[in-house]
């Protein structure tokens, strides 16, 4: 089957470097996605990766290994309206979610 | 351009009923899917749909059901409603089948009582 798995929770201050790892099990997909989703809205698509390697978005950053079956998503420069939660998910012909990471920042 | 629009934002039925949430998408998207969100189970994919064709379906019981018009929007319903059915349900619309970007509305948030 498919699993993803990330960490619940992390907390930093703001200005810092936070990375969400995301480690995955399946037998195929056609890339990695990053979506962000603050409290009562609706998840917002950050990144996403069909090949290895870095993708970079302004502050955000995204990186995918298949051999590794791992990914992550690099949040530079944090400010506060960063606060939220953030999931990885799997692209094929749906989004296979992660449980999500709760990112909060600190003043 | 609009976003993904979803009605009602906000829907109290009790058990037993029946509802049906509508989505439309954005103008020029032809795919739309469905997505179940709880605290315990995370997002979860309901179904999608492309072209008023349904081509893939989560592990849902039957009485989860949807339907896409010529139009793109699509509706979903849920019938004999049990309070496990009180959930944030999202609908993402996007241009092709592999959602390399999928973009998602607000939501309709059920409370089944």
């Amino acid at each position: 089957g498919q699993s993803l798995e990330q960490p619940s929770e992390v907390t930093a201050v703001e200005g810092a470097i936070v990375q969400i790892n995301c480690t995955y099990q399946t037998s195929g997909f056609y890339g990695l996605s990053w979506y962000q989703q603050h409290d009562g809205g609706a998840p917002t698509f950050l990144s996403y990766n069909a090949l290895d390697g870095l993708e970079e978005t302004g502050r955000f950053s995204s990186f995918l290994s298949r051999s590794d079956s791992y990914g992550y998503l690099l949040l530079q420069e944090l400010q506060m309206k960063d606060s939220a939660s953030y999931f990885c998910a799997f692209n094929d012909y749906k989004l296979s979610f992660g449980a999500g990471t709760t990112v909060t920042v600190r003043a | 351009k609009a976003g993904v629009t979803q009605t009602p934002r906000y829907l109290i039925k009790t058990r037993g009923q029946q509802v049906t949430l509508s989505c439309s998408p954005i103008s020029g998207h032809r795919s739309v899917s469905w997505y179940q969100q709880t605290p315990g189970q995370g997002l979860q994919f309901l179904f999608e749909y492309f072209s008023e064709t349904q081509r893939n379906k989560g592990n849902f019981p039957g009485r989860f059901s949807g339907r896409q018009f010529s139009n793109s929007r699509s509706e979903m319903n849920v019938s004999t409603l049990e309070l496990g059915d009180s959930a944030l349900y999202l609908c993402a619309s996007s241009l092709g089948s592999s959602n390399t970007e999928a973009f998602f509305g607000q939501g309709t948030r059920l409370t089944v009582v």
